[in-house]
């Protein structure tokens, strides 16, 4: 079956941008999940979707947003982007089997 | 709250040799335990989970880790080490099984 698949692999933006980054799931998976990777903090969670609802939430600021559309599809929004924010951003996709991670969204900011 | 510590953040060993990465959490309730490993540039791969049921869990590439209650611990070994094993890996926590905390990565070195 197909994997997690997360675009674009690399973005480069400027300080005060905003960002979308998009995340297809596994076929048949329902809930997908947000993380963020950084040398300094690790990997922390950002948020849970589950059937377009945000059902458990990390403790990142309000400019970090996502959300899941029908079709399980998620995307996750950054605006007024800061240089701390550059990071891996890695989504999840959750079944009965468990949770398959995608290869991340490399975010540079500039 | 849960949280999980990795002791060590760098582990070298030699082509051959037992590899052995620490982890020790903390969870209120029983927990899940995962273990990943991550390549360069690349996303998480499972290389075992601990839900239910025995204690010793076997995963992929020649991994196990066993589930130690009373010492908190979820250990992960591998009996000799390959030069492909070399990784960055996480050991992990969750209690709703859709939310995980990680600890901070132990990158093992394997030295031909």
């Amino acid at each position: 079956k197909a994997g997690v698949t997360q675009t674009p692999r690399y973005l480069i933006k400027t300080r005060g941008q905003q960002v979308t980054l998009s995340c297809s799931p596994i076929s048949g998976h329902r809930s997908v999940s947000w993380y963020q990777q950084t040398p300094g903090q690790g990997l922390q969670f950002l948020f849970e979707y589950f059937s377009e609802t945000q059902r458990n939430k990390g403790n990142f600021p309000g400019r970090f947003s996502g959300r899941q559309f029908s079709n399980s599809r998620s995307e996750m929004n950054v605006s007024t982007l800061e240089l701390g924010d550059s990071a891996l951003y890695l989504c999840a996709s959750g079944g009965v089997d468990g949770y398959t991670f995608g290869s991340g969204t490399r975010l540079t900011v500039v | 709250a849960q949280s999980v510590t990795q002791l060590g953040s760098h582990v070298s060993v030699s082509e051959g040799a037992l590899v052995l990465l620490r982890c020790n959490y903390s969870s209120s309730v029983p927990p899940y335990l995962f273990w990943y490993v991550q390549y360069p540039n690349q996303g998480l791969q499972l290389l075992l989970k601990y839900t239910t049921g025995a204690t010793l869990v076997k995963g992929i590439n020649g991994f196990e880790a066993e589930f130690k209650k009373s010492e908190t611990s979820f250990h992960l070994t591998k009996p000799s080490a390959h030069m492909s094993d070399a990784a960055e890996y996480f050991c992990a926590v969750s209690v709703t099984g859709n939310q995980f905390y990680f600890g901070t990565g132990t990158s093992l070195t394997v030295i031909p």
